[in-house]
């Protein structure tokens, strides 16, 4: 079974450009999630798919994040425009009928100059 | 969702057991406790559950006290390939609950 596919899997950007994360979820999982790790720290959920609906986007800053899930399938996180604290890597991951056990992509690590 | 506590880093010889601890004193009767682990460069992987009963799998064994306030997570023959940072998280699973990673246990694996 082919695992969660990102790209790209590093970008490096300067401070007030866009960027954008593509995600590919397992085939077949329902629930799809983007979450944000900075250095040093655990990963913290952005945002929550369910199908090609927003279960939870409630730490998902709005003024300059979002995201979206056209067909239930794939998904873009968008960062317009980025600032310096928003270098670290941006995980996708999905997961099936048991959301508690997801399945994460390898990341695309952003670095904001 | 409990708050739970873990040491920040621990060190395992190869070939030996890994115990590794979590308390979640506050953790309530219908919560669920989630072990993930994540290898350096590589997203988390989900490891083992359990709520009371202790749970193995092929990647681990789960031992959770009878009073709840604590569990181990037990990798029996830990390899270099274990070295990893290691997340216990309470989750109830009977609300729109989330995982909430801490910053986990970081174990190294020697030879």
């Amino acid at each position: 079974e082919a695992g969660v596919a990102q790209s790209p899997r590093y970008k490096i950007i300067e401070k007030r450009q866009s960027v954008a994360f593509w995600c590919n979820p397992i085939s077949g999982h329902a629930t799809l999630y983007w979450y944000q790790q900075i250095l040093g720290q655990g990963p913290k959920l952005l945002i929550q798919f369910q199908n090609n609906g927003v279960v939870d986007d409630s730490q998902l800053p709005k003024d300059r994040f979002s995201a979206e899930r056209l067909k239930g399938v794939d998904s873009t996180l968008k960062i317009q425009p980025a600032k310096l604290e928003d270098s670290a890597v941006y995980l996708c991951a999905s997961s099936s009928s048991q959301i508690y056990e997801q399945y994460f992509g390898p990341g695309t690590r952003l670095t904001v100059t | 969702d409990a708050k739970t506590t873990q040491p920040t880093s621990m060190d395992c010889a190869e070939g030996r057991a890994a115990n590794l601890p979590c308390n979640h004193s506050t953790i309530s009767g219908n919560e669920y406790v989630y072990w993930y682990r994540q290898i350096h460069s590589q997203g988390p992987q989900y490891i083992i559950h359990g709520l009371k009963n202790n749970e193995t799998n092929e990647m681990a064994s789960l031992i959770i006290t009878e009073d709840r306030k604590s569990s181990t997570l037990i990798l029996p023959h830990a390899t270099l390939r274990d070295t990893a940072v290691y997340y216990c998280i309470g989750v109830n699973t009977g609300t729109a609950s989330k995982l909430t990673f801490g910053t986990g246990t970081r174990l190294q694996v020697t030879l």
